[in-house]
């Protein structure tokens, strides 16, 4: 079975800070993926980054870069220069081996203080 | 944007009533999802769809039936509405099966059972 775990359910940071989302899971499966989505305050899911279980670099994709710790089995979802739009919720998921479903851990919601 | 539509948007319906709510894709994505949102659960999966007429259960299953008859159509039914179905609804659709393949959420649809 896999599992999504997310322990913060709010953080806050102030505006231009970093800051890190946890995010922890559990398979046995050999090759699977992680991804992050944020859900701002109109709804809508937006992808944000991939991590790949065989990837060796940790993935970055603009201001957002995913610490991967393969042995620690976490995925945290680092936001560095943080702006006020960043405030949302932000959801870890995975998808495992078989490939069928994505499971989601509960969500972290971030404020960014001005 | 990924082009998945979600109809009706909101609505409110009685207990004991049947519900239809649509999800169409113009992606022509083989796998489709529904998800419900509920606060403290995150996104939980109810049903999927690996093709046409091809599903399966999620986790959520219980009291919703769904039918693909199109690639591009997915419909999740509620047998007959409770309040505890009262959620927010999202149909996802993935490309492929492959682990590194991301989900594309639709816009959601806000069900209000009374």
């Amino acid at each position: 079975a896999q599992k999504i775990t997310q322990t913060q359910p709010g953080m806050f940071v102030q505006e231009k800070e970093a800051v890190t989302l946890d995010c922890t899971y559990d398979t046995s499966d050999q090759s699977y993926g992680l991804f992050w989505y944020k859900q701002p305050s109109s709804g809508e899911m937006i992808f944000l980054i991939y991590q790949g279980s065989y990837d060796e670099q940790n993935a970055t994709e603009g201001r957002y870069s995913l610490n991967f710790q393969k042995a620690r089995k976490s995925a945290n979802l680092v936001i560095s220069a943080s702006q006020l739009g960043d405030s949302a919720m932000y959801f870890c998921a995975m998808r495992g081996e078989y490939g069928n479903q994505f499971y989601f851990g509960t969500g972290t919601s971030l404020t960014v203080i001005p | 944007d990924a082009g998945i539509t979600q109809s009706p948007r909101h609505k409110v319906t009685e207990t004991g009533t049947p519900v239809t709510l649509r999800c169409h894709q113009t992606e022509n994505h083989r796998y489709m999802y529904w998800y419900r949102q509920d606060p403290g659960h995150g996104l939980r999966l109810i049903h999927y769809s690996y093709g046409v007429k091809d599903t399966d259960k999620g986790e959520v299953s219980d009291g919703y039936s769904v039918s693909r008859s199109k690639t591009e159509d997915f419909l999740l039914t509620l047998e007959s509405a409770t309040s505890s179905q009262t959620s927010v609804y999202f149909c996802a659709i993935s490309e492929s099966g492959w682990v590194n393949t991301e989900a594309f959420f639709g816009q959601g649809t806000r069900l209000t059972v009374v």
